[in-house]
């Protein structure tokens, strides 16, 4: 069984400053992938990244990268700029097979609500 | 390029009515799959359907099923509604691109129980 942990209930940034959203994973498979979205007060999940297992540089996209840490089994969210529109609940998540169908279901975490204060 | 899509916005039944969500995936997208989101939970896996076959399920009890229509748009039905069925129902589509898959979501479907 997969597993994801965000222990950040909540975290708090300053307008143009980075932040970094934790995220760890717990799984037997050797294959999986990585995914952060993000989810506005509106409900909509938006994908913002993913990271493959077997992917040996850190994705990165625009403002977003994460930080894959493989022997640690972590997948940091690092936010880069931050802006007050990044004010949502991230979610981390992970899929049991990095190269091709995820067999139907993502597992999630709890979440990590991020306020940008102005 | 039109995303996922979800009917109704939101929904109102009391305990024991049936609901039905519905849901449109993206264009060329042959997968479908719901999740509910209960006020404090994380996102829970219901159910996944691909090629008009349901392929996997969470550990819901049957009163939630489905089905996929030929263009791929999918049905959720909830049986028997209860106070704790009371979330937002999000259904997502999926692509695999470069070998690996992404899941797509709609802006979900509040069900409130009363």
């Amino acid at each position: 069984a997969q597993k994801i942990t965000q222990t950040q209930p909540g975290m708090f940034v300053q307008e143009k400053e980075a932040v970094t959203l934790d995220c760890t994973y717990d799984t037997s498979d050797q294959s999986y992938g990585l995914f952060w979205y993000k989810q506005p007060s509106s409900g909509e999940m938006i994908f913002l990244i993913y990271q493959g297992s077997y992917d040996e540089q850190n994705a990165t996209e625009g403002r977003y990268s994460l930080n894959f840490q493989k022997a640690r089994k972590s997948a940091n969210l690092v936010i880069s700029a931050s802006q007050l529109g990044d004010s949502a609940m991230y979610f981390c998540a992970m899929s049991p097979n990095a190269g091709g169908t995820s067999y139907g279901k993502l597992t999630f975490g709890q979440g990590t609500i991020l306020t940008v204060h102005p | 390029e039109a995303g996922v899509t979800q009917s109704p916005t939101h929904l109102i039944k009391t305990r024991g009515q049936q609901a039905t969500l519905r849901c449109s995936p993206i264009s060329g997208h042959t997968s479908v799959y719901w999740y509910q989101q209960a006020l404090g939970l994380g996102l829970q896996f219901l159910l996944w359907y691909d090629e008009g076959e349901e392929r996997n399920r969470g550990n819901f009890p049957p009163r939630f099923s489905g089905r996929q229509f030929p263009n791929y748009s999918s049905e959720l039905n909830v049986n028997a509604l209860e106070l704790e069925d009371s979330a937002l129902y999000l259904c997502a589509s999926s692509l695999i691109t470069s070998g690996w898959e992404t899941q797509y979501f709609g802006p979900g479907t509040r069900l409130l129980v009363l």
